[in-house]
């Protein structure tokens, strides 16, 4: 079941430039993971934070967590062509389910 | 190996075929799960398995019928199916305890039922 909802639903940038997409979530989390899939392929795991962390950092991905808000925040600093793709938050929960939000269509136009 | 590997990668089936989709991973994993991902869509979970035990059934039609024969492979079963269940098909695993890891998510099978 899908767990919550994604914001913006799609999003053009330029090369070069920030993307920032937001996820909401409904219940209580163990953790918060953020996925890419490109294309109707397989997802690629990019980072996980854990409920009782507000931010973390992986490479040019920035990921932030509210847990008052059930809100998380991913940020791809200095965009690039390879980046366009779709990504989608997950939550899991103490029943051991992963539940995804319904994704960010991102393109980079070069 | 750092891998979970689906087969096949297309299948296309008639309602009255039986065939099966398969899944492997070698990361000592002990948690695998199927998702079914319809387009433009985000992908829902199926099952759970929990050290070769069905764990979770998010009330998926009797069609689909999966099957964990030991701890590096799944597979699921599909018999009768109709043409809304063609979608893509992803098999993921991942520790079951830890809970400070992501899952590993094949490639997935595209289905297409006619």
């Amino acid at each position: 079941s899908q767990q919550g909802e994604e914001d913006p639903q799609a999003l053009s940038i330029q090369e070069g430039e920030n993307a920032t997409m937001n996820c909401s979530y409904k219940t209580s989390i163990n953790n918060l993971q953020w996925y890419r899939q490109n294309s109707g392929r397989g997802l690629v795991h990019l980072i996980l934070i854990r409920s009782n962390e507000r931010e973390k950092h992986s490479g040019r991905l920035r990921v932030t967590l509210d847990t008052s808000k059930k809100s998380s925040s991913l940020l791809i600093t200095a965009s690039r062509a390879a980046d366009t793709a779709s990504y989608f938050c997950a939550t899991r929960s103490n029943d051991y389910k992963l539940s995804f939000g319904a994704g960010t269509t991102v393109t980079v136009r070069a | 190996d750092t891998e979970v590997t689906q087969t096949p990668k297309h299948l296309v089936m008639g309602m009255t075929n039986k065939k099966s989709l398969k899944c492997e991973q070698h990361m000592g994993h002990r948690a695998m799960y199927w998702y079914k991902q319809k387009a433009k869509k985000p992908p829902e979970l199926m099952f759970v398995y929990s050290y070769e035990k069905l764990s979770i059934n998010e009330s998926v039609p009797s069609r689909f019928s999966p099957e964990c024969p030991n701890s590096s492979l799944l597979n699921l079963h599909l018999h009768a199916l109709q043409p809304e269940d063609s979608a893509l098909y992803l098999c993921a695993s991942s520790h079951y305890e830890r809970d400070n890891y992501g899952y590993t998510f094949g490639s997935g099978t595209r289905l297409t039922v006619v």
